[in-house]
Formats: C-alpha cells, structure tokens, sequence
C-alpha cells in the first residue's frame, strides 16, 4: 500500500510555543490530506480537510487560527499548533487519500504531542 | 449528523475464540465502510467494503456489509494474541472524509 510519514513522531514543547507537524505522501501523490486528533482510549476525530492549493476546511469546534493547515504540495501538508497548550496534548495522525484510487485513505504513524 | 456505533466496546476472550464485531452507520452520500486495527500508533488498514453481502476475507479475518441495514460485521477466527487491539470502523461519505466509531478494544488472552 501506499506509504505516508509524519514528522516528527513525538514532540515535547512548552506552554505557549508554536509546533509544526509535517506529514508526506512518499509514493503517491494526495490531493486531500486529513488531520486527526486522537485523546488517550478515544477514537479518532477528524479536524480537517486539507486541499492542496487551497484553504482547509475545518470540522466544528476546530479554531482555524490555532490549527494552521498547509498544502503547499501533492505531497506535504503541514499542521501548526499555535501558542499550544497541555489540553493540546494529543496524537495527531494524519492521511492522504491516494489521488488515482479508490479513496483508501492511508495513515500516517502519528506525531504525539506533549505541551508542558 | 453523520454517526457510526460499534459494538461492544471491549471484549475480552481465549486464544483460539471467535469473535465478531459490529458496527453500524449513519453517514450521508455512504461510499464505503472501512475498518481499521489500531494497536500503539495509527490504524492500519484492513478492509473497505463498498457492496452489500460480498464477503472480505484476509486470513483469519473477514468482513461483510448489508447497506440495507446499514451494518457491517467483523470476524476474526482463532484468535491469536497478536489480534489484540481496537479495532475501528469507520463510514465514508461523498466528501471522503471518514467518520469513525468509538473502537473496540480486543484483548485475546493466552
């Protein structure tokens, strides 16, 4: 299947810092790209929608400014986390959906965030 | 409001057991139903079912879904303890975003 990687996988930052999470489509190309969140023993919960060339669209309760969402390429999207927080504190998991396929959507191994 | 249940959500068993998992959904524009085993990062892929009563098998595993009942079950035959994981369901719409159930949390004891 196809491969997506996220950088960095873990992540330790101090209240009020800003934290980018890169996430990459190796071996296909990804128009779209998702970001989710995911709380210990909780499901994932979609944040938003990136488009390349485009804004994101977030989910509701999702502030815009906080989360900054980057797609400045088919095969790089980028999350900023801004003047973060501990309740920020969480697995962010990110995926693409495979241009030319049958709209798998393939995952990225997460990035866990620690706000201290 | 786009919704997917499963059930139950913790299940504990013996090596060797059979177990089966639901999930049902309310997604608007449905396209497929997708499930996932998640052990201690992302979910991995494991099956998309699009049609009804066609049956996805991988292993030990298998998948069905009845679009009518808007339902999809998971079976995992002679479970093994490496199956220990959630697994999570989860109802694609028209806009490709994925809504995604609560889990079940399988743990197979030896």
């Amino acid at each position: 299947g196809a491969v997506v990687s996220q950088h960095p996988s873990r992540v330790i930052c101090k209240s009020g810092t800003s934290v980018k999470i890169e996430c990459r489509s190796l071996d296909f190309q990804a128009t779209t790209m998702f970001w989710y969140r995911q709380f210990p023993k909780q499901s994932l919960m979609l944040m938003a929608t990136s488009n390349e060339g485009s804004k994101a669209t977030y989910e509701q309760g999702v502030e815009k400014d906080k989360f900054l969402i980057n797609h400045a390429s088919l095969t790089l999207s980028t999350l900023t986390v801004t003047s973060a927080h501990p309740e920020d504190s969480s697995f962010y998991i990110c995926s693409g959906v495979h241009s030319g396929g049958a709209h798998e959507q393939f995952f990225g191994p997460g990035t866990r965030l620690t706000v201290l | 409001e786009d919704k997917v249940v499963q059930s139950p959500l913790s299940l504990v068993v013996h090596e060797g057991d059979t177990v089966t998992l639901n999930c049902s959904y309310e997604v608007t524009n449905f396209r497929s139903l997708l499930w996932y085993k998640q052990e201690k990062k992302a979910p991995t892929f494991l099956f998309m079912l699009t049609s009804s009563g066609i049956e996805k098998k991988s292993g030990r595993l298998s998948s069905i879904l009845d679009k009518k009942e808007l339902f999809s079950i998971l079976n995992i035959t002679a479970t093994q303890t490496g199956d220990s994981a959630v697994y999570l369901c989860a109802g694609q719409g028209g806009s490709e975003k994925l809504v995604f159930g609560k889990g079940t949390k399988l743990t197979v004891n030896p």
